[in-house]
């Protein structure tokens, strides 16, 4: 499968504990995208890699939040002293190309509880 | 981002055509439209987007009004895999802004294909 995957599928943690998400994107796609998506309501945006540079950052990616792409391929999204409030889907997307008008592709979402 | 307005839901017969109206009144001459699908518990599926003219490809149909404030995605025969969550997105390009290419999900309509 090339597709964008995405580990763990499912994380339940205790609030207050420290949580590390994996994405790999399809390997030549040099975009990489963070949504949060809670119940009811669409993706948001998180933050954005192109290659190993992280470009820009939500509102919503406190200080607690922190996203890496060391070598341009996988990404990490690390929470740090979970909250309730930080139970969400987590989905990782990636894009490439030259064309303006590339289309995002979806990875399958890390669904965390926070008890 | 142009903002868009979705109706929340809406039913079709399988084997009908379904219509799925967006509306962004407020859409910049270089935004594309975007349509996203998600079917329950996987990420967003990117489905067809365009600019100005209508576009077809092997999932669906676009058909963008003549002044660009709306459009209407076209599921020739739908099944009942096409139930799922449809995102209308008007997004920049890529290329030059700030918005590098990030996805602004509304709420969507979620659109139920009955046997």
């Amino acid at each position: 499968d090339t597709g964008v995957s995405q580990d763990p599928r499912h994380k339940i943690t205790k609030r207050g504990q420290n949580v590390t998400f994996r994405c790999d994107p399809i390997s030549e796609h040099n975009r990489l995208y963070w949504y949060r998506q809670t119940l009811g309501q669409g993706p948001e945006f998180l933050t954005y890699f192109q290659n190993e540079a992280q470009l820009e950052k939500s509102r919503l990616l406190s200080d607690r939040f922190s996203a890496e792409r060391p070598k341009g391929s996988f990404s990490t999204l690390e929470i740090q002293r979970t909250e309730q409030g930080d139970s969400a889907m987590y989905l990782c997307a990636s894009s490439g190309g030259l064309a303006s008008y590339n289309e995002q592709f979806f990875g399958p979402g890390t669904r965390l509880t926070v008890l | 981002d142009a903002k868009t307005t979705q109706p929340p839901s809406m039913d079709c017969a399988e084997g009908r055509a379904a219509n799925l109206p967006c509306n962004h009144s407020t859409i910049s001459g270089n935004e594309y439209v975007y349509w996203y699908r998600q079917i329950h518990s996987q990420g967003p599926q990117y489905i067809i987007h365009g600019l100005k003219n209508n576009e077809t490809n092997e999932m669906a149909s676009l058909i963008i009004t003549e002044d660009r404030k709306s459009s209407t995605l076209i599921l020739p025969h739908a099944t009942l895999r096409d139930t799922a969550v449809y995102y209308c997105i008007v997004r920049a390009p890529n290329a030059g802004g700030t918005s590098y290419g990030k996805l602004t999900f509304g709420q969507g309509t979620i659109l139920t294909v009955h046997p």
